[in-house]
């Protein structure tokens, strides 16, 4: 156990629709990173926040968003759903001070069908 | 451009052989370097890690892997497989300090025959 939960496990959905996607980080992690897990783009990082503000971003579509609270958990919206945003979303968290080597330790993930 | 690739998506080994898991890194800064598995339906766990110091690392069940910066190589190896050790494994790789994300290869998946 990581010490990293997230909610729902599996989520099955309809083209078009909006859902979210729930993470609590370990307690004393700063950083929360969004990655998504298909077969063909493999793990691909999505966004990073720290301490509730932005710090990074990768590829993360438009039609997705995130935020980080002040508890410091974070959620993932995705709208606009297609059937390609099928995959499995793995929420992990870290440190990542400035001088650190940003070891991330992952949660379950949550597994998203679009039907 | 800074990448990350593992040889082969597919390894198959007998139960009590070597296992040996290839990891190799493009950067332009010094890297720090990871191994996780991922069990089916699991997330992933951190297997080992370089961040600096020794070049050779152990990790959990097992597992080491040494970074050789002349080769731009981080492969993993255990000495003798386990049925329990088929799984998916991942290289990643951190490149720099602060860096924000994971980088990661495209996955092996160990096969362990009886």
């Amino acid at each position: 156990d990581s010490g990293v939960t997230q909610t729902p496990k599996h989520l099955i959905t309809a083209t078009g629709q909006r859902v979210t996607l729930r993470c609590s980080p370990r307690s004393g992690d700063l950083s929360v990173y969004w990655y998504q897990q298909s077969l063909d783009q493999g793990l691909q990082f999505l966004i990073q926040y720290y301490n509730g503000e932005e710090r990074a971003k990768g590829n993360i579509l438009e039609r997705f968003s995130a935020q980080q609270f002040p508890d410091l958990h974070s959620e993932l919206n995705l709208s606009s759903l297609e059937l390609g945003d099928s995959a499995l979303y793995f929420c992990a968290s870290g440190t990542s001070g400035r001088r650190t080597y940003n070891e991330q330790f992952f949660g379950p993930g949550t597994r998203l069908t679009v039907l | 451009a800074q990448s990350v690739t593992q040889l082969g998506s597919h390894v198959s080994v007998s139960e009590g052989a070597l296992v040996l898991l290839r990891c190799n890194y493009s950067s332009s800064v010094p890297p720090y370097l990871f191994w996780y598995v991922q069990y089916p339906n699991q997330g992933l766990q951190l297997l080992l890690k370089y961040t600096t110091g020794a070049t050779l690392v152990k990790g959990i069940n097992g597992f080491e892997a040494e970074f050789k910066k002349s080769e731009t190589s981080f492969h993993l190896t255990k000495p003798s497989a386990h049925m329990s050790d088929a799984a998916e494994y991942f290289c990643a790789v951190s490149f720099g300090q602060g860096a924000q994300k994971l980088v990661f290869g495209q996955g092996t998946r160990l096969t362990i025959n009886p």
